[in-house]
């Protein structure tokens, strides 16, 4: 099984920022990694897939990067709306899995 | 545009089958586009990929839960199913379906199923 692993736990900034989140992965996924952006009591909305590809309606303040092993998501000019939990998840090797979370809260 | 609703039971007791319906519309299950598949995601071991139906009737199937696992479809109705036999107090958690193209878009909204005598 692929662990996937991300960090921080919990990120703290204030609007205006930029946020870099890292996920990382036990071996290489090539560029099969999706990132999710849960709030309080939704399912988690699909943001980015394929590393770098934004899903649709998704703000270009939103990008992903990376590739093999390594990966962050940016969020320019951070808006109140993006504080939430984020994760990503390889779907290069069955069975998918999917990182533990970082928290994105306000400073 | 694609919309997945979960139903079933929100309490199932311990040793019972818990047993969840996913209901498609905007779209047919009948695709080649996606595999249809069940998440969950629970405080202690967060999102969790239990397994996926696929057109054909290929289906997958996490090791982690394959001895307790069955996903099925009904392409009459456009329902896929969810059935996870000898549940435990650990199998409380917020349950998903979601159609996979590889990853998970679009999601339903989740039911919350509790694990409780």
């Amino acid at each position: 099984e692929t662990v996937v692993t991300q960090s921080p736990a919990t990120l703290s900034m204030s609007p205006g920022e930029r946020a870099t989140l890292s996920c990382g992965t036990s071996q290489s996924v090539d560029s099969s990694l999706a990132w999710y952006q849960q709030k309080a009591g939704q399912a988690p909305r699909l943001l980015i897939y394929a590393a770098s590809t934004r899903a649709t309606g998704v703000p270009a303040r939103f990008s992903g990067g990376g590739s093999a092993s390594e990966f962050t998501l940016t969020i320019n000019s951070l808006q109140s709306e993006d504080f939430a939990v984020y994760f990503c998840q390889q779907y290069h090797t069955w069975p998918y899995t999917f990182g533990q979370g970082t928290k994105l809260e306000i400073k | 545009q694609l919309l997945l609703q979960e139903s079933g039971p929100g309490l199932v007791k311990p040793s019972e089958t818990l047993s969840l319906t996913c209901t498609v519309s905007g779209g047919s299950i009948m695709t080649t586009d996606y595999y249809w598949a069940w998440v969950r995601q629970s405080p202690g071991k967060g999102l969790e990929w239990i397994g996926y139906v696929y057109y054909g009737g290929t289906i997958l199937y996490n090791p982690s839960l394959r001895s307790r696992v069955t996903i099925s479809e009904d392409t009459s109705k456009n329902q896929f199913f969810l059935e996870l036999t000898s549940v435990t107090a650990a199998d409380t958690a917020v349950y998903y379906c979601a159609g996979q193209p590889s990853w998970f878009d679009p999601w339903g909204q989740g039911i919350l199923v509790t694990v409780s005598s």
